[in-house]
């Protein structure tokens, strides 16, 4: 098992560039987030879905949507991009028998010039 | 709302020695988990421990174990016999309902030979 994967491990943009970040999960787990990671702090929640073709925002969405057509992919998008969404992305997933415990991806480092 | 604080920015302890790592989080739930992370200089995620809250025996994990305090609203990680490879940040997080996830902003654990 690959657990969570995501991809691309690195990505430089420019500003008002767009961009998807791609998060895939072989474990068959219902649940899947999306963080970001900046310095100084903890992971903070972008966006999460309770299974296939449903999504929620947390509690920082603001510049970024997210899709989930298929129960094992779970996509982030910047349709406009930021200096301020600099940051490292982190995709995690968790199963309803798991007790809470997510499973994480190894990150995405993003740069926005 | 919930928050998860962890007042020791970073922290320095011998090979060999056992070091304390604090965390005090806020909520008006009664059933959540508890989690501490650890992540090294890869970057990855890595579970330490978890904790149950409707349990009152602390979990313990080979070298690492919690001292959990419902009603004080406590959750420290203790570390015995530090190693090298010891040497991370190490986040608390709180999680309620699979879609209410909190991480503290870490500490910095140096482990010296």
């Amino acid at each position: 098992n690959a657990g969570v994967t995501q991809t691309p491990k690195f990505r430089v943009l420019k500003t008002g560039q767009s961009m998807t970040l791609l998060c895939a999960q072989d474990m068959n787990h219902e649940y899947m987030y999306w963080y970001r990671q900046d310095p100084g702090m903890g992971l903070r929640l972008i966006h999460y879905s309770v299974g296939e073709g449903t999504t929620a925002k947390g509690e920082v969405p603001d510049g970024y949507n997210v899709s989930r057509l298929k129960k094992q992919n779970f996509l982030l998008g910047l349709e406009s991009a930021a200096p301020s969404q600099t940051s490292v992305y982190f995709c995690a997933s968790l199963g309803l028998a798991a007790l809470g415990t997510q499973y994480f991806g190894p990150g995405t480092r993003l740069t926005v010039l | 709302a919930q928050t998860v604080t962890q007042s020791q920015p970073e922290m320095s302890v011998q090979e060999a020695e056992t070091v304390t790592l604090s965390c005090t989080y806020d909520t008006s739930e009664n059933n959540y988990y508890l989690f501490w992370y650890k992540q090294p200089p890869s970057r990855q995620m890595i579970l330490v421990i978890r904790q149950e809250a409707y349990k009152q025996q602390n979990a313990t994990e080979n070298r690492f174990s919690v001292n959990f305090q419902k009603a004080a609203k406590s959750f420290s990680l203790k570390i015995s016999d530090s190693q090298l490879g010891d040497t991370a940040m190490y986040f608390c997080a709180f999680i309620y309902n699979f879609n209410k996830f909190y991480f503290g902003s870490g500490t910095k654990l140096n482990v010296k030979p």
